[in-house]
């Protein structure tokens, strides 16, 4: 059955700190692969995807993430955290055809002044 | 232009009662997606549609749950017979339904409370 992990229900930062948010997969085949970050009150928006080809995929607001198929991971960072990053991200999958996402439970992060 | 907007914002309703959430997906989208999130989880799907059939709704709970999108744009998720447990940020997400690399925009959601 196919599934997303994230292991980190909170993560607390220092604003100027690195950041690497864990997701890890499992799927039948190599999924497409998206991260989302909601604010409060908000709706879901897109930080970066994957689908194929170069697996360190850049995304809006400095964020990154990397695809390791060894590892069934999918790691969203960001070298410099900002106060306003605070927010809840998740890690989602899905197959190469239109259809449904399969989410994490998402991690919220907190960013110390 | 405009994302995908969702009516209403918040809902409250008593055990028991029917109600529907309404989604305007972003214009010319094809494909449509409803998702419920519950407190400190991530957004589960429910249904989605092609145009104006439903082309999975393998997450539909159960057959209290229905939804429908007469005319290939708006959609309407309609609960009957409210059940605590149904309380939940509702999600839709549309997407242009053209490519399998594509992005799903979703809106803001309704936040729906059963007393």
């Amino acid at each position: 059955a196919q599934s997303v992990t994230q292991p980190d229900i909170h993560i607390t930062v220092s604003e100027g700190a690195s950041l690497e948010l864990r997701c890890n997969y499992s799927y039948g085949a190599t999924p497409y692969l998206f991260w989302y970050v909601q604010s409060p009150g908000q709706g879901l928006q897109l930080l970066l995807k994957y689908f194929s080809g170069d697996t360190l995929v850049q995304g809006i607001k400095g964020f990154e993430a990397e695809f390791k198929r060894s590892q069934s991971s999918f790691n969203l960072r960001k070298p410099s955290v900002h106060w306003s990053d605070a927010a809840e991200y998740f890690c989602a999958a899905r197959g190469s055809t239109l259809g449904r996402l399969y989410f994490g439970r998402g991690t919220q992060l907190t960013v110390w002044p | 232009g405009a994302g995908v907007s969702q009516t209403p914002s918040n809902k409250v309703t008593e055990k028991g009662k029917y109600v529907e959430l309404r989604c305007d997906p972003i214009s010319g989208h094809t494909a449509l997606y409803w998702y419920r999130q519950s407190l400190g989880q991530g957004p589960e799907f429910l249904i989605y549609f092609q145009g104006t059939g439903a082309a999975d709704d393998s997450g539909l709970p159960n057959d209290r749950f229905f939804a429908v999108r007469p005319e290939g744009s708006v959609s309407t998720l309609k609960i009957q017979r409210t059940e605590r447990g149904d309380s939940a940020v509702y999600l839709c997400a549309s997407s242009s339904g053209t490519s399998g690399s594509e992005t799903q925009y979703f809106g803001p959601g309704t936040r729906l409370l059963v007393l």
